[in-house]
């Protein structure tokens, strides 16, 4: 992910709705890329994740989508729900050896 | 899954004394271990990354000497903050890999909330 800011960005959704949450990562030799949840007061949780070779993956309720070119990533929650409500934060990393660089985070906030 | 812990969850201390987060993997070999600080409202950041039985390797930026990492065993390793002062005040979260594992297969502990009044 980018280098961290020192605000957290904010969406806000209804319950039910869909959520798009976006990512923007700065290395390009970057090859595997994980959505973590993290809600207040506890670690970071892993949702989803998907390798360079890919462009989309699909899991229970989540899709991430990858963007190399522009290096972009996207995770879409369906059918959100309060206990979605949290912050989400992108990964990567250029290889399965080497340590993960977190982006800077999104707010989930949904209300009933 | 595999779960890792940290304790304690919540520490308050007086400005220069030590302090000392254990992080554990519950229900696996962890061969290694990250140490991440995470400031409100910020993303985490990593501190250091553990190997058991070897020395802690240091992001660029962290003290070292202040930061003091022990990996002793495969299901545990320390993180102690010496002589700890105010700005060290923070959310510090472990994780803890299997052996073989990639560093995507990261397991991450509840972290811990220092508050160095």
């Amino acid at each position: 992910g980018e280098s961290v800011g020192l605000h957290l960005p904010t969406l806000s959704v209804q319950e039910g709705d869909n959520s798009i949450i976006n990512c923007a990562y700065s290395n390009s030799a970057s090859d595997y890329f994980i959505w973590y949840k993290q809600e207040s007061g506890k670690g970071p949780q892993f949702i989803i994740d998907i390798r360079s070779n890919m462009d989309k993956r699909q899991g229970q309720r989540v899709t991430v989508l990858l963007n190399k070119t522009v290096k972009h990533l996207s995770l879409q929650i369906a059918a959100t729900q309060p206990g979605d409500s949290a912050v989400y934060f992108c990964a990567d990393t250029p290889s399965g050896y080497s340590t993960l660089t977190f982006g800077k985070g999104t707010m989930l906030l949904v209300s009933p | 899954g595999a779960v890792v812990s940290q304790h304690p969850s919540r520490v308050i201390c007086k400005s220069g004394t030590s302090v000392k987060i254990e992080c554990r993997s519950l229900d696996f070999q962890a061969t290694t271990m990250f140490w991440y600080r995470q400031f409100p409202k910020q993303s985490l950041m990593l501190m250091a990354t553990s190997n058991e039985g070897s020395k802690a390797t240091y992001e660029q930026g962290v003290e070292k000497d202040k930061f003091l990492i022990n990996h002793a065993s495969l299901t545990l390793s320390t993180l102690t903050v010496t002589s700890a002062h105010p700005e060290d005040s923070s959310f510090y979260i472990c994780s803890a890999l299997s052996r073989g594992s990639s560093y995507n297969e990261q397991f991450f502990g509840p972290g811990t909330r220092l508050t160095v009044l």
